[in-house]
């Protein structure tokens, strides 16, 4: 079975912090994707990865940024938090073309 | 236009009935659809991929596919409470992205 973990699934910070969510999967997949989930707007995509190093932009990317260092961890990193970044964020990951998604728990992120 | 619709719900049910649950997409050319199940406060999970037109079963859930009219249901039969969920439907719109309807929530009533 894919594994993917969330390093926290509660967080709670305040406004202006630097925060970092974690993500690792142990399928060797070559996509990982962050994602934010809000009541009444569905999952949007923040970033995805297709490979060690490369990065694309979601749908909305404003005020994060990712890192992919190794294949197997890929980092969603708020760079100055605010409170409208409170939400769920879901990481995932796919293998080749047309796989699915496989999901992490999620972190339930509070931006005090 | 929305690139996958979901019928809105809530949907409501009787212990045993069947559930229905429909997504139209708008791209002609994705090739690999998915239903996910989520509960309340927890993430997605996978419960069913199909990537040919038809039907395609897997235990008390059936999937059918029918590219030529963009459409992908997915049935539940003799539905059980813990069916309780909000079933999310995705479609490929590239070689690594996958978008999401906005999913319809199921509620089996005992």
């Amino acid at each position: 079975d894919v594994k993917v973990t969330q390093s926290s699934r509660y967080l709670v910070k305040r406004t202006g912090e630097k925060v970092f969510l974690e993500c690792v999967q142990d399928m060797d997949h070559e996509n990982m994707f962050w994602y934010r989930q809000d009541p009444g707007l569905g999952l949007r995509l923040i970033y995805f990865s297709y490979d060690v190093k490369m990065k694309e932009k979601g749908d909305i990317p404003e005020g994060y940024s990712v890192s992919r260092e190794k294949k197997e961890r890929f980092s969603l990193i708020l760079e100055s938090a605010s409170t409208n970044q409170t939400s769920m964020y879901l990481c995932a990951s796919s293998g080749t073309v047309n796989q699915p998604q496989h999901f992490g728990d999620g972190t339930r992120l509070s931006i005090l | 236009q929305k690139e996958v619709e979901q019928n809105s719900g809530p949907l409501s049910v009787p212990e045993g009935a069947i559930a229905s649950l429909n997504c139209t997409y708008s791209d002609r050319g994705s090739q690999s659809f998915f239903w996910y199940r989520q509960y309340s406060g927890k993430s997605p999970e996978l419960i069913m991929s199909i990537y040919s037109n038809g039907d395609k079963e897997d235990g008390r859930f059936t999937a059918q596919l029918n590219k030529a009219s963009q459409y992908v249901s997915l049935l539940i039969r003799d539905s059980q409470p813990s069916d309780s969920a909000t079933y999310l439907c995705a479609v490929n719109i590239n070689d690594y992205k996958l978008s999401f309807g906005a999913g319809t929530t199921v509620t089996v009533r005992a």
